[in-house]
């Protein structure tokens, strides 16, 4: 088992590029969502989805999309990177139902210049 | 809205001793605590959870308890060791997957 797999672990953006951040995991979770990670501010949900088909956004969605086609991928975009953006990103995914526990990937570190 | 205050934002203690990790809430709704542990370079990881109709929850040198009242839970880590060395998520929920994550704890284990 990989569990929750993120790519890429680094990223160089200049301001008004767009990327797609991939992230997948091989636990039939229902439950997939994004966090970003800045210093003193903790994590902050972007988007999740409750599964196939299903997205809604958390505390800072602004300049990012989701999409969630297949249970096991749910990749970010970034339609206008801006500097504001540079940060870490998570992947994390949970069976679903009640609250539980989180399993986070390994992180997708962004610049932008 | 909702708010997770988390104290001390670092931590230094001798290897051995007992770390002491506060969080307060702000949405009396909040049913589950989880906290979660991040090494470096890596995602952070769970360590242990409390649901609302539970005090204390214990699991070997870890435990973390609830005040529903006072709206606040800690993480107590006892005989503390260098691997314990790490940056410690206190987080709350209403019982869906919107978790609202504390500022985080660095914690340093001195040999």
């Amino acid at each position: 088992n990989a569990g929750v797999t993120q790519t890429p672990k680094f990223q160089v953006l200049k301001t008004g590029q767009s990327m797609t951040l991939q992230c997948a995991q091989d636990m039939n979770h229902e439950y997939m969502s994004w966090y970003r990670q800045d210093p003193g501010m903790g994590l902050r949900l972007i988007h999740y989805s409750v599964g196939a088909g299903i997205t809604d956004q958390g505390e800072v969605p602004n300049g990012y999309n989701v999409s969630r086609s297949t249970t096991e991928d749910f990749p970010l975009r970034l339609l206008s990177a801006a500097p504001s953006q540079t940060s870490v990103y998570f992947c994390a995914s949970s069976l679903g139902g009640a609250a539980g526990e989180l399993f986070f990937g390994e992180g997708s570190r962004l610049t932008v210049l | 809205g909702e708010n997770v205050e988390q104290h001390p934002s670092t931590l230094s203690v001798q290897e051995g001793d007992s770390a002491v990790i506060k969080c307060t809430y702000s949405d009396s709704a909040s049913n589950y605590f989880p906290w979660y542990k991040q090494e470096l370079g890596k995602g952070p990881q769970l360590i242990i959870d409390i649901r609302s109709n539970v005090g204390e929850k214990k699991d070997q040198r870890i435990a973390v308890t609830l005040n529903k009242t006072a709206k606040h839970f800690s993480l107590h880590i006892t005989e503390t060791q260098p691997e314990d060395s790490a940056v410690y998520f206190c987080a709350a929920s209403t019982g869906t997957y919107k978790y609202i994550f504390g500022t985080g704890t660095r914690l340093k284990v001195l040999a």
